[in-house]
């Protein structure tokens, strides 16, 4: 199985504030990579599909980046409704995978 | 708007069996690959099956494979997981999602609680 590895696991920003979140694959799965949002009790929420593409309806303060096993995730200005954890996800291969979460909380 | 409603989960004792159902509205399924993912009490979401648009191509994860058993029925809209043998490491809250290397749409989920 592909091991998908996130950091930092926690984080603790102010408003308006960069974030940036990493996950990193254990075998190459090329730009086969995509990030999700989760609040507390709801589904996880697609942002970001095939490393860097914007879902529909997302807004454009979230990006993706990246390709082989390295990838970045970022809120370009961290607004209160962010508050919630992220996971990356990889389709490479099967079983698909998720990383184990960043939870994102405001300072 | 594409919406999945699953049902079915409940408290069930291990080695018990149980049948989830996901409704899809607002979309006909047979266009869509579906999938089940679960998440665990505190835990990340976990991929576990997945069947295609015509049900020729079904995919499990090992750990629920021989005893998780997906289908689909397209006339009724509707995608089912069958599981058996369950154990108290299934406790979760169950999801189904379309896609098939993404999942775009989800469901709210059903909570399966194995305990005795």
């Amino acid at each position: 199985d592909i091991q998908m590895t996130q950091s930092p696991s926690s984080l603790s920003a102010s408003v308006g504030d960069r974030v940036t979140i990493t996950c990193q694959a254990s075998h190459d799965i090329s730009n086969y990579l995509n990030w999700y949002q989760q609040k507390p009790g709801k589904a996880p929420k697609l942002l970001i599909y095939d490393a860097s593409n914007l879902e529909t309806g997302v807004p454009s303060r979230f990006s993706g980046s990246g390709s082989g096993t390295d990838f970045t995730f970022t809120i370009s200005s961290l607004q209160p409704e962010d508050i919630a954890t992220y996971y990356c996800q990889q389709y490479d291969n099967l079983p698909r995978t998720f990383g184990g979460g960043t939870k994102v909380e405001i300072k | 708007e594409v919406q999945l409603v699953e049902s079915g989960g409940g408290l069930v004792r291990p080695g018990g069996s149980l049948r989830l159902s996901c409704a899809v509205s607002g979309a006909t399924l047979s266009t869509y690959g579906m999938n089940w993912v679960r998440q665990a009490p505190g835990k990340g979401p976990e991929w576990l099956s997945y069947i295609s648009s015509s049900s020729s191509t079904v995919y499990y994860e090992d750990s629920v494979k021989g005893r998780f058993t997906i289908s689909r029925d397209n006339a009724r809209n509707s995608l089912f997981l069958q599981m058996s043998s369950l154990r108290v490491e299934d406790t979760a809250v169950y999801y189904c999602a379309s896609g098939y290397g993404y999942f775009d749409f989800w469901g709210q989920g059903t909570l399966v609680t194995v305990s005795s």
